[in-house]
């Protein structure tokens, strides 16, 4: 079993749409929850960083994290075309190092 | 500023062939990650340099692997005899604080 477990999709939804995307995680050890977005042939951008548990809001992102469950979970509000996309969510532990444990990543798709 | 860039872009070579990949760091971070991207396995952690102390290489596949990291700065990451299995691509990161600044990547093609 990975650390980390993502469903990889795709995931296809209309302009407008509410998405949904989540990852569990077995290390209890994950103190920092990152969600990643990835265009095709470039680098991950970070979108959003937790430290702990709880929620985070910046403009159409919102993103969960739930220790108890070991669940994190990225929404995305009134898609947009551009949101098309892999989204990847990284963990990382309390060291000082922070090497990012990913999951496999989920592709989306925002039709027009 | 400049983000983090990566030499080169794309790179194609024959099995058995060695390999350097480059990364520049954004200018202050003192935290360099080299990751892999491989299909069906995602991203993988390969080795982390922090300022002058020793790098955490306990993510590289295999001791064909090593990577240095000059002045704190500019990083290379080296195969030696190169696999198929070696085809990915090598992101870069750099840090300064929470959050990592990815490079484009270099796309190597083993054949």
């Amino acid at each position: 079993q990975k650390e980390v477990e993502q469903d990889p999709g795709p995931l296809s939804v209309p302009e407008g749409a509410i998405v949904s995307l989540n990852c569990t995680y077995s290390n209890s050890a994950f103190q920092y929850f990152m969600w990643y977005r990835q265009y095709s042939r470039k680098g991950p951008e970070l979108l959003m960083y937790t430290y702990s548990s709880g929620n985070k809001e910046d403009g159409r992102f919102t993103a969960q994290v739930d220790k108890s469950s070991k669940y994190i979970s990225l929404f995305i509000r009134d898609s947009q075309p551009s949101d098309s996309a892999t989204y990847l969510c990284a963990l990382a532990n309390a060291g000082n190092n922070r090497k990012l444990i990913w999951g496999l990543g989920t592709s989306l798709a925002v039709n027009p | 500023g400049a983000g983090v860039s990566q030499s080169p872009s794309n790179k194609v070579t024959e099995k058995g062939k060695d390999v350097e990949l480059r990364c520049d760091p954004i200018s202050g971070h003192t935290a360099l990650y080299w990751y892999r991207q491989s299909l069906g396995q995602g991203l993988e952690f390969l080795i982390y340099f922090q300022g002058n102390s020793a790098p955490d290489k306990s993510g590289l596949p295999s001791d064909r692997f090593s990577a240095e990291r000059t002045g704190g700065s500019v990083s290379t990451l080296t195969i030696q005899r190169t696999q198929q299995e070696d085809s990915a691509v090598y992101l870069c990161a750099s840090r300064q604080g929470g959050e990592q600044f990815f490079g484009p990547g270099t796309r190597l093609t083993v054949l």
